[in-house]
């Protein structure tokens, strides 16, 4: 069946970057997401990567699939406290099927 | 465009009512998602729907939802009765085959 992993938390300093992780298991997904959720709000889509591609660049922010691997990474370059949030990834077929969040701390 | 519209956005009711959630898709979106979040379970899939046909309600939790779409602009989720277990955020979501928008979300409060 469908599953989707992150790791639960990271922490970084203002100014780095973050390299939020995920795994998945359906190698038919055709789409792959990256959602943000900051408090008390609903999902942003923030990026999405079509399942034939390698990587796609928008701004600070960078996906990676490693479709072997059924592996996909977002990394946000110059962190800025304001993108402290959850970050979810996803990945879909039909329907679209959630991880479990990754919280991001950025740290002054 | 206004997004996807849901409503209440917030809802608090006693045990044992009947509840009603709203949402409105995109227009021109055929696919419409209702999904549920609490900290324990993180997001669920409750059902979907393409071109107002439910197409997988594989997570609704028991009998007591329902959810139906009678017009392509338009779904309902109901609980009735309702539990403090059903107490969650909850979201729907519209596509028309690539990226997903979500609603601002009910926030439910079974007391």
């Amino acid at each position: 069946g469908e599953d989707v992993e992150q790791s639960l938390f990271l922490s970084v300093r203002e100014g780095d970057s973050s390299v939020i992780n995920c795994t998945y298991t359906d190698s038919s997904s055709t789409y792959l997401y990256w959602y943000k959720q900051e408090p008390g709000a609903g999902l942003q889509l923030l990026t999405y990567i079509f399942s034939n591609m390698d990587m796609k660049q928008d701004q600070r922010l960078t996906v990676l699939l490693n479709k072997k691997d059924k592996h996909l990474s977002l990394r946000i370059a110059d962190t800025q406290t304001g993108d402290s949030a959850i970050y979810f990834c996803a990945e879909s077929t039909d329907k679209l099927i959630f991880g479990t969040g990754t919280r991001l701390q950025v740290f002054p | 465009d206004a997004g996807v519209i849901q409503s209440p956005r917030h809802e608090v009711t006693e045990m044992g009512q009947e509840v009603t959630l709203r949402c409105k898709p995109i227009s021109g979106h055929d696919y419409l998602f209702w999904y549920r979040q609490t900290m324990m379970r993180g997001l669920e899939l409750l059902i979907y729907f393409n071109n107002n046909v439910p197409i997988d309600d594989s997570g609704m939790p028991e009998d007591r939802f329902s959810a139906k779409m009678p017009n392509a602009s338009f779904s309902t989720l109901k609980i009735q009765p309702s539990e403090p277990r059903d107490s969650a955020v909850y979201f729907c979501a519209s596509t028309r085959g690539d990226g997903y928008t979500f609603g601002s979300g009910t926030r439910l409060t079974v007391v």
